[in-house]
């Protein structure tokens, strides 16, 4: 089983729809979450970053953990055709190397 | 405050070649690690380093690739001998010395092997 699952889609949405993305684990360790957009031939651009179990939302963005299920998950209201990248999630343990272990990655269009 | 820079973003070698790629983290940033990332697959660490150590390199091939980040300079990921299964993209990321925090991407290097 891989420490990191990820759907990679593609997801194919119209312009306005909420969309949901979301990442499962199994090294309960992990203490640390992130998502990243990586726009085509671009390096990754951190979104949002949480610790804590719960809801954390910045502007259209909301990202949700859940330790207990070992499930994250981004939501983005009021999808752009400028938020159409793929987007990866990503993991790390504190008192362990740092590294990030990530998703394979989601591809998002959003049609206008 | 300029983000991570990597340079070449784009390297060509043809087989048996040496490939040298450059990353210089952001200001105030003291650690560096380096990321592969082959067509359909995700990001796959390689090494973490921090001034003239490495820390933790259990994701680098065991032979041809290696990484320093001297003193002064950028950090270099060097691989020796390049086979076509070395093509891919090359991401560095670069964090402040203070727990806890995430890590920021340059924009890669896209190494291709003919």
């Amino acid at each position: 089983q891989k420490e990191v699952e990820q759907d990679p889609g593609p997801l194919s949405v119209p312009e306005g729809a909420i969309v949901s993305l979301n990442c499962t684990y199994s090294n309960s360790a992990f203490q640390y979450f992130m998502w990243y957009r990586q726009y085509s031939r671009k390096g990754p651009e951190l979104l949002m970053y949480t610790y804590s179990s719960g809801n954390k939302e910045d502007g259209r963005f909301t990202a949700q953990v859940d330790k207990s299920s070992k499930y994250i998950s981004l939501f983005i209201r009021d999808s752009q055709p400028s938020d159409s990248a793929t987007y990866l999630c990503a993991m790390w343990t504190q008192g362990g190397s740092e590294k990030l272990v990530f998703g394979k990655g989601t591809k998002l269009t959003v049609n206008p | 405050n300029a983000g991570v820079m990597q340079n070449p973003r784009h390297l060509v070698r043809r087989r048996g070649q040496e490939a040298r790629l450059r990353c210089s983290p952001m200001k105030g940033h003291s650690h560096v690690y380096w990321y592969r990332q082959l067509p359909e697959e995700g990001l796959k660490f390689m090494v973490y380093l921090q001034k003239e150590n490495i820390i933790d390199e259990s994701g680098m091939p065991k032979e041809r690739f290696s990484a320093e980040f001297p003193k002064e300079g950028p950090s270099i990921l060097r691989i020796q001998q390049v086979v076509r299964g070395d093509s891919a993209a090359y991401f560095c990321a670069s964090s402040p010395p203070v727990i806890g925090q995430t890590q920021y991407f340059g924009p890669g290097t896209r190494l291709l092997v003919l």
